[in-house]
């Protein structure tokens, strides 16, 4: 079966890091994605991961474990803004598999 | 370049009536996949259009189809439609097929079934 979990909400003070993590349990697996959501909004791109190790792009990096079926994102310096849902996703290993959304974490930043 | 645009943005329909939602993908992408999107089940993949040609499909009753035009238009279909069926309705685009390419969101359409 296929089975992506992430947490429901996470909440983190303004100024600190934030680990967001999420494993996966899939038939096939290509790479992984995160995107963040705010309220109301589609949906926005922020990383794909297909080798293991940290990715970073400015404050947000992603990392990835393909044997432990792990990944996490990671906030750093957290701004208001960045309160929003953040999405797991898995893709296939081939062109024709689909790709698999968790249910998301609700990221909600305190003052 | 424009980005992905949704129409409608809102809808309200009955049980039993038929809707139809439309996605303009990013100028030249040939990729279009529907999502359903409610609080409790997540993103849920709907169907992958590639040319004209649907090219994977989720686990969604024979009730929801669509259809792709030639200039990658994608139009997706709801009959009898379920109180279950209210859900935002998202569409994304990417410049080819496959699980990996980024792929494009749009704003999304929210369908309420009364």
């Amino acid at each position: 079966g296929q089975n992506i979990d992430q947490p429901t909400e996470m909440t983190a003070t303004e100024g600190a890091i934030v680990q967001i993590n999420c494993t996966y349990q899939t038939s096939g697996f290509n790479g992984l994605f995160w995107y963040q959501q705010h309220a109301g909004e589609a949906p926005t791109f922020l990383s794909y991961n297909v080798l293991d190790g940290l990715e970073e792009k400015g404050r947000f990096s992603s990392f990835l474990s393909r044997s432990k079926g792990y990944s996490y994102l990671l906030l750093k310096e957290l701004q208001m803004k960045d309160s929003a849902s953040y999405l797991c996703a898995v893709s296939g290993y081939s062109s024709a598999s689909k790709i698999i959304f968790g249910s998301g974490t609700r990221l909600s930043i305190r003052p | 370049k424009a980005g992905v645009t949704q129409t409608p943005r809102y809808l309200i329909k009955t049980r039993g009536q038929q809707v139809t939602l439309s996605c303009s993908p990013i100028s030249g992408h040939r990729s279009v996949s529907w999502y359903q999107q409610t609080p409790g089940q997540g993103l849920q993949f709907l169907f992958e259009y590639f040319s004209e040609t649907q090219r994977n499909k989720g686990n969604f009753p024979g009730r929801f189809s669509g259809r792709q035009f030639s200039n990658s238009r994608s139009e997706m279909n709801v009959s009898t439609l379920e109180l279950g069926d209210s859900a935002l309705y998202l569409c994304a685009s990417s410049l080819d097929r496959g699980s990996q390419e980024t792929q494009y969101f749009g704003p999304g359409t929210r369908l309420l079934v009364l």
